[in-house]
């Protein structure tokens, strides 16, 4: 059964910070990897999909990588904002498991201008 | 730009009771999705749907819930009979494809059972 985590479960940074968000996966049979945004009492917003075959995946200040094989992907922010304040989750689709996303259990970052 | 759209925001309802929980997917896509977030917990998904019936769901998903499509555009979650556990944020989801586009939610249910 596919587990995901993410670490750490709470990072507080300063304004203009770059920061790595880590997720890993105990099985590397996926089909891709999806980062989310959420605020609080929010719905989820799509920040990157990266299929299997990729390394990487880039939108605006966000970065996402993917070693698929090790069972890890990283969401760089870069200069970050006050306004990036939210939880990010990962979430997986694998190969045995049909289009269901599996998901992480969050970070919640904190950026205090 | 295309969203998901979901009614209620905030539902609250006496254990026991029947609701439902609709979502307007983003009209190109061809698979739905339901899954729900406990306070503090992660998000789980619960049931699948694609070309009028349910492709795939989970162990939470027993006898107790129901999902349809009844016209061209909604979707929906219907609960039975409501249990203090099913109190819970309900979000819908679409993509276009099945496994390998980008899923898209909604602003989510949230569903208080008192």
């Amino acid at each position: 059964k596919q587990e995901v985590t993410q670490i750490p479960a709470a990072l507080s940074v300063p304004e203009g910070e770059n920061l790595v968000l880590n997720c890993s996966f105990t099985d590397s049979a996926i089909y891709n990897l999806q980062w989310f945004r959420q605020d609080p009492g929010k719905g989820l917003t799509s920040l990157l999909l990266i299929q299997s075959s990729q390394r990487e995946q880039t939108s605006g200040r966000l970065n996402a990588s993917l070693d698929k094989s090790s069972g890890r992907s990283t969401l760089y922010i870069a200069a970050s904002q006050p306004g990036d304040s939210a939880t990010y989750l990962c979430a997986v689709r694998g190969e045995t498991s049909g289009s269901r996303l599996t998901f992480g259990e969050g970070t919640q970052l904190t950026v205090n201008p | 730009e295309p969203e998901v759209t979901q009614t209620p925001s905030h539902q609250v309802t006496q254990m026991g009771q029947e609701v439902i929980l609709r979502c307007v997917p983003i009209s190109n896509h061809l698979y739905f999705y339901w899954y729900r977030q406990i306070l503090g917990q992660k998000v789980e998904f619960l049931v699948s749907f694609y070309n009028n019936e349910i492709s795939e769901k989970s162990e939470i998903f027993d006898d107790q819930f129901s999902v349809e499509r009844p016209d061209g555009s909604n979707f929906t979650l219907k609960i039975r009979s409501t249990k203090l556990e099913d109190s819970a944020m309900y979000f819908c989801a679409s993509t276009l494809a099945g496994w390998n586009t980008e899923a898209f939610f909604g602003q989510g249910t949230r569903l208080t059972v008192v």
